[in-house]
């Protein structure tokens, strides 16, 4: 089964503290790894995609990375603007674009 | 923002009531999917669309009906709402299966 699993829950830092999230995922053939923001009540917001192991995508002061096994997201300086929920999706091959989410990071950034 | 538009935002509605949420895009796409997020349980895909009157189900299709008439529009339908399908809906539209999915703001759907 396919399975996508977000870590930590919930993260606070202070500006400027730089750190990571995870996230784990098995899959039956991934096609692609997709990061979303999301900010409250809003949908969520397109960050990245990652389709093979070793990739690496940037984008201001985050970055995520791609294994066979996990994706970080790195956030490096943070401001209090990237308070959001970060969330994590797979999609594998003749699916149909169906898209897996874990259950998502939330981040909060204290000035 | 990609032109998406969900509606209503909000509804508050009895259980065995029929509930329709509209999901309206201008950026002629192929693909359309409805979600339903819950605490505990992130995004769960209920139905998708990939193309005028084609439909699949998702994980969470039961209780759910969809239809696409137009490739501007697709409807979920809950026949006869339930407490248990409270949630936030959120519509998706993407070009094609390796593009990425991009949401509306969600309808806020409490049954009471």
């Amino acid at each position: 089964e396919d399975q996508v699993t977000q870590s930590p829950e919930a993260l606070r830092l202070q500006e400027g503290e730089s750190s990571s999230l995870n996230c784990s995922y098995t899959v039956s053939g991934l096609r692609g790894l997709f990061w979303y923001r999301q900010d409250p009540g809003k949908g969520p917001e397109f960050l990245f995609t990652l389709y093979s192991a070793g990739e690496e995508k940037e984008k201001e002061r985050l970055k995520a990375t791609l294994t066979k096994k996990e994706s970080f997201l790195h956030i490096t300086a943070p401001k209090p603007e990237d308070s959001a929920t970060y969330l994590c999706a797979v999609q594998a091959y003749n699916q149909g674009g169906k898209l897996i989410f874990g259950q998502g990071t939330e981040l909060s950034v204290k000035p | 923002d990609a032109g998406i538009t969900q509606s209503p935002r909000h509804k508050v509605t009895e259980t065995g009531t029929p509930v329709t949420l509209r999901c309206h895009q201008t950026e002629n796409h192929r693909y359309m999917y409805w979600y339903r997020q819950d605490p505990g349980h992130g995004l769960r895909l209920i139905h998708y669309s990939y193309g005028v009157k084609d439909t699949d189900k998702g994980e969470v299709s039961d209780g759910y009906s969809v239809s696409r008439s137009k490739t501007e529009d697709f409807l979920l339908t809950l026949e006869s709402a339930t407490s248990s399908q409270t949630s936030v809906y959120f519509c998706a539209i993407s070009g094609d299966t390796n593009q990425p999915q991009h949401f509306g703001d969600g309808t806020r759907l409490s049954i009471l």
